[in-house]
């Protein structure tokens, strides 16, 4: 069974570009939530998607923005880059079987600097 | 704010002895607790799940769930170099938003 694909790996940007990540949860998974990594704030939630719909966002600014598509696929785009969205940004799919959450399972990640 | 905390570490134990991870939370509305290793460099990897009161056993992993105190551990038996690594405890509320705590890095030695 594949994992939690994510691409690209690395991305290097300028300030004040946009930027697209993807993710594909495994198979069968609805759930997807995206987080950023940074060594000061450790892993921070950013949102979350189930069936199409953003049904939980972080307490992030309006730059990042996400959407999910109907084969559960995701992507995360932040616009307009500053320098303190360089970080990991980790995709997590999870099986909600009778709505319970048997946990996340977390893709590579994409490691995002910006210049 | 709801927080999940954890001691940074590092916890420094001896090959074979048992490792003990603590985390507390705040946030009484947290159904379910998880525990991740992540090596450095690389993404978190779920190694237990506990859901009610009580001690839950895997392997060489135990997670103890105390609801009343709001206290969360991961016992390691049997340490081994290979668990050197930064562990990640998480609460998930209702919304199922994983709130993570800032991490205990162990460091097993030979």
């Amino acid at each position: 069974k594949a994992g939690v694909t994510q691409t690209p790996r690395y991305l290097i940007k300028t300030r004040g570009q946009q930027v697209t990540l993807s993710c594909s949860p495994i198979s069968g998974h609805r759930s997807v939530s995206w987080y950023q990594q940074t060594p000061g704030q450790g892993l921070q939630f950013l949102f979350e998607y189930f069936s199409e719909t953003q049904r939980n966002k972080g307490n992030f600014p309006g730059r990042f923005s996400g959407r999910q598509f109907s084969n559960s696929r995701s992507e995360m785009n932040v616009s307009t880059l500053e320098l303190g969205d360089s970080a990991l940004y980790l995709c997590a799919s999870s099986s909600l079987e009778g709505g319970s959450n048997y946990g996340y399972t977390f893709g590579s990640g994409t490691r995002l600097t910006v210049v | 704010q709801k927080e999940v905390e954890q001691n940074s570490g590092p916890l420094s134990v001896p090959e074979g002895a048992i490792a003990s991870l603590n985390c507390t939370y705040s946030d009484r509305g947290s159904q379910s607790f998880f525990w991740y290793r992540q090596y450095s460099g690389k993404s978190p990897e779920l190694i237990m799940s506990i859901y009610s009161n009580g001690d839950k056993e895997d392997g060489r992993f135990t997670a103890q769930l105390n609801k009343a105190s709001q206290y969360v551990s991961l016992l390691i038996r049997d340490s081994q170099p290979s668990d050197s690594a930064t562990y990640l405890c998480a609460g998930n509320n209702a919304g199922n938003m994983l709130t993570f705590g800032g991490g205990t890095r162990l460091m097993v030695k030979p």
